[in-house]
Parts: C-alpha cells; structure tokens; sequence
C-alpha cells in the first residue's frame, strides 16, 4: 500500500530530448507527489511537486503529469541538457505521514 | 546548498562498533528527518522528529537510535554495525511535518563498515 514503482531504473537520451519517468502508486491516500533531484555527491533536492487536484504542473522545462484515475504520474523534461544528468526520485505523502520515495531513475543526457 | 549540515561526510568504522551521525536543521525549521540510502534499497526512510519528539518511525532497525535536542540539532546513533549498514545518510528538515512542506535534505554522511 506504501509503495511508489518508478520506471525506468536508468534512461540516456540525446541533449534536447524529452525524458519521461514515470511513477505509480497505490495508496489512494497520497496527497502530495513531489520529485527530487539528486546530483551525485549531494542530497536530494526538490524539484517540483504537485496535488492531486490538478492534472499538471510547469516550473520551467519541468512538467509532472498526474493521472489520478490510473494511480500514475510522470516527470518529463523538456529540452534536456547534459547538465540535467541526474538521478531523480519521485516521492509520495499522506498527511503528515512519511515520504515514499521510488527507487529512482539515472538520467543520463548525452550532448 | 540546502541550509541542512550534516557531520561528517565520511565515516570509516569496522563491524561491530558503534558511531554517532550529527545533523543541523535549517534555521527555523523544527522537523527532522533520517533516510538510509543505498544502492539497492533507495532512499528509507527511518525516523522523523518534531520539536524535540519522536513523530514517525519507519523501516529502523532496533540497533539504531535517534534523538533530537532541545537546540533542534539531531543524532542518529547506529551501534553493532554490520557490513550492510554501510550506506549514505541524510537527514533531512522541514518547518513543519505538513504533507506539502518541503524537507530539505543535507549532503549526506557515507558511512562504510568494514
């Protein structure tokens, strides 16, 4: 019921590409879905998030999709750059309750 | 840089022994958070404090501790370490343990057990 299933584990894509992570959920209790960034040697950092009551998000070339029918929701970043190479994690939240993080996903953007 | 400071960022140990992980919350914020991160497992999360008190436990092994102090500064302590606790861990700090605040993570301490 806790868990968030990110796919895929790792992902390379060409500079100006759009790469997709996708996340799904099952508890219907979630209510907040942010996504962190994590450069290697650092923590996460939060990127964006959003609530379930709207369907997308925008902050620069940063979208998340949400589906709140299909339990599903999605990062995709526009006009890719080496410098987005990263891993990113979703995350999950109910309440005060904890952070579910995904297994999350090495990006890699080859120039 | 996120405001958390976390000491130190290596920590070099042997089996058995027992060490001690230091976090500083950002200025202002009361909530405290532990995650255990390794290559197999992601981010756990393991123990969430607020104001002094223990708020949330998650996937913490009894051989592991954490306290928060009257200064918000935070301790996890892991004793009898095993080769598989070798792994980064970060806290994190939000001002309120609120479903959309934002928790902040610090750099990391990697912790490595021979």
């Amino acid at each position: 019921q806790q868990q968030v299933k990110q796919s895929p584990q790792s992902l390379i894509v060409q500079k100006g590409g759009i790469p997709i992570i996708n996340c799904a959920y099952e508890n219907t209790a979630f209510d907040y879905f942010p996504w962190y960034q994590q450069f290697p040697g650092k923590g996460p950092a939060l990127l964006i998030a959003i609530r379930p009551d709207v369907s997308e998000k925008k902050e620069g070339r940063f979208t998340i999709s949400f589906n709140k029918s299909a339990k599903q929701f999605s990062l995709h970043i526009m006009d890719s750059q080496p410098g987005d190479s990263a891993t990113y994690f979703c995350a999950a939240r109910s309440g005060n309750e904890k952070l579910t993080f995904g297994t999350g996903t090495r990006l890699t953007i080859i120039p | 840089d996120s405001g958390v400071t976390q000491t130190p960022k290596h920590l070099i140990t042997a089996t058995g022994q027992r060490v001690t992980l230091r976090c500083s919350p950002r200025s202002g914020d009361l909530s405290v958070y532990w995650y255990q991160q390794s290559l197999d497992q992601g981010l756990q999360f393991l123990i969430q404090y607020y104001n002094g008190e223990e708020r949330a436990k998650g996937n913490i092994l009894e051989r592991f501790s954490a306290q928060q102090f009257p200064d918000l500064h935070s301790e996890l302590n892991l004793s009898s370490l095993e080769l598989g606790d070798s792994a980064l861990y970060f806290c994190a700090s939000s001002v309120e343990p609120l479903s959309t605040d934002t928790q902040y993570f610090g750099p990391g301490t990697r912790l490595t057990v021979l």
